[in-house]
Formats: structure tokens, sequence, C-alpha cells
């Protein structure tokens, strides 16, 4: 089975920079996600990690540990439209379709 | 990307009825899927829409409750039946372009919000 474990909520200072984590247990990983989605709105897709190391694009990064079984969803300069819940998700085994943790709340004030 | 409609947006039901929710697409896709997320919990697959044939159901989730249709490339409907108050959630309908590969970007609908009372 798969296991993914994410805190269910932050809060950050606008222009500040959060980290949000996720730990994960699974056999066969393909990939792991990270999707955002504000409230009443559908999942949209962040980013993708296959390789170990760290993904940047623009404001967002995402970082993939295969060996701790660990990622995290860097945010720079966060404004008050990046709050969100923010969904890691997990490929593993013979299917593709992700499996989606509960999802992080991300709140951005002033 | 895809453009992804779903109607209806919202529903107010009684108990013991069944709603059909409808998935459409801009452009063909090859996988379609419907989701479940209930109230501070996670995207939860019901199951995968399979063009001309029955659809592929999650652990949990049967055809009898929840029947799905899948006509062409850019339509879906899933039926949730028999409601109860435990099946009010947002019913979200995702498609993939390609074969669902590793790394295939899944886009969502906007999500049929379900009240049953």
């Amino acid at each position: 089975g798969q296991n993914i474990d994410q805190p269910t909520e932050m809060t950050a200072t606008e222009g500040a920079i959060v980290q949000i984590n996720c730990t994960y247990q699974t056999s066969g990983f393909n990939g792991l996600f990270w999707y955002q989605q504000h409230a009443g709105e559908a999942p949209t897709f962040l980013s993708y990690n296959v390789l170990d190391g760290l993904e940047e694009k623009g404001r967002f990064s995402s970082f993939l540990s295969r060996s701790k079984g660990y990622s995290y969803l860097l945010l720079k300069e966060l404004q008050m439209k990046d709050s969100a819940s923010y969904l890691c998700a997990l490929s593993s085994g013979g299917s593709y379709i992700p499996t989606f943790g509960r999802g992080t709340s991300l709140i951005v004030h002033p | 990307s895809a453009v992804i409609s779903q109607k209806p947006s919202r529903d107010i039901c009684q108990r013991g009825t069944s709603l059909t929710i409808q998935c459409q697409v801009d452009s063909q896709v090859t996988m379609m899927f419907w989701y479940r997320q209930q109230p501070g919990q996670s995207l939860t697959l019901i199951a995968t829409a399979n063009q001309g044939s029955e659809a592929t159901y999650e652990s949990g989730f049967v055809i009898d409750k929840f029947p799905i249709s899948r006509p062409n490339l850019t339509f879906s409907t899933l039926t949730v039946s028999n409601m109860s108050p435990e099946d009010s959630s947002i019913y979200l309908c995702s498609v993939s372009r390609t074969s669902g590969g590793a790394g295939e970007t899944q886009y969502f609908g906007p999500g049929t919000r379900l009240l049953v009372l």
C-alpha cells in the first residue's frame, strides 16, 4: 500500500518563503506530483519529480529524495493569492494514476 | 492543457434519489477519471472511465452505486445512485491526454458540489 503524510495547515507572511513537506511510504515509486487547489476550484498541476534533487519553476520549487521518501514544495516571495491547498500525490507500481495526500492548507497573511 | 466543464456545478438532492453528473472536454483525451473529495479530505479515485467498455472501479466503489458512461473521447457521465447524506461531496472529473504514463499531467474539471439531505 501507500502512505502519504503532509501537514494539515500552515501559515506564512506575504513576501516570505514557506516549505511544505510531504513524506511517503510506497513500493515501486514512479514519481511525485504537487498540485495547487484554491478553495472551490479544481486542482492545478504544479510539478512532477522523478529524480532526486531540486526543480525550480519561477517562485515555486519542488524537491525529491527517493531514499528518504521525502519531498517538499518551496514557495518564494509569497503572495496573498498563494493561499490555497497544496496536494502531494504519488505515482507508484503498475498504475500511473496518482494517489493524493490530504493536502496542506496554506494561509498567507499580510 | 484541457478545458473541462461539468454539469451541474452544484445540486441539493433528497436521499434515495439519483443524480447524473456530466463531464465535457474541449478535445479528445485518452483517459478520463472520476474523483470524490469529501470535506477536509483528499481526492479519492472512484473509477477510470473507459470508452466503449465498463469502467474500472477502485476498491470500495461499485458500478451499481456509481454507474459511469463514456460514449466517446470527449464526454463521460457519473451517476450517484440511491443517494444518502454520506454521498455529500465534491465530484471531480479528470483527464489525461495520452495513455496515463508516469508523469502524465492530469487536468481537473471545476467539480460538482453535491449536498444530500
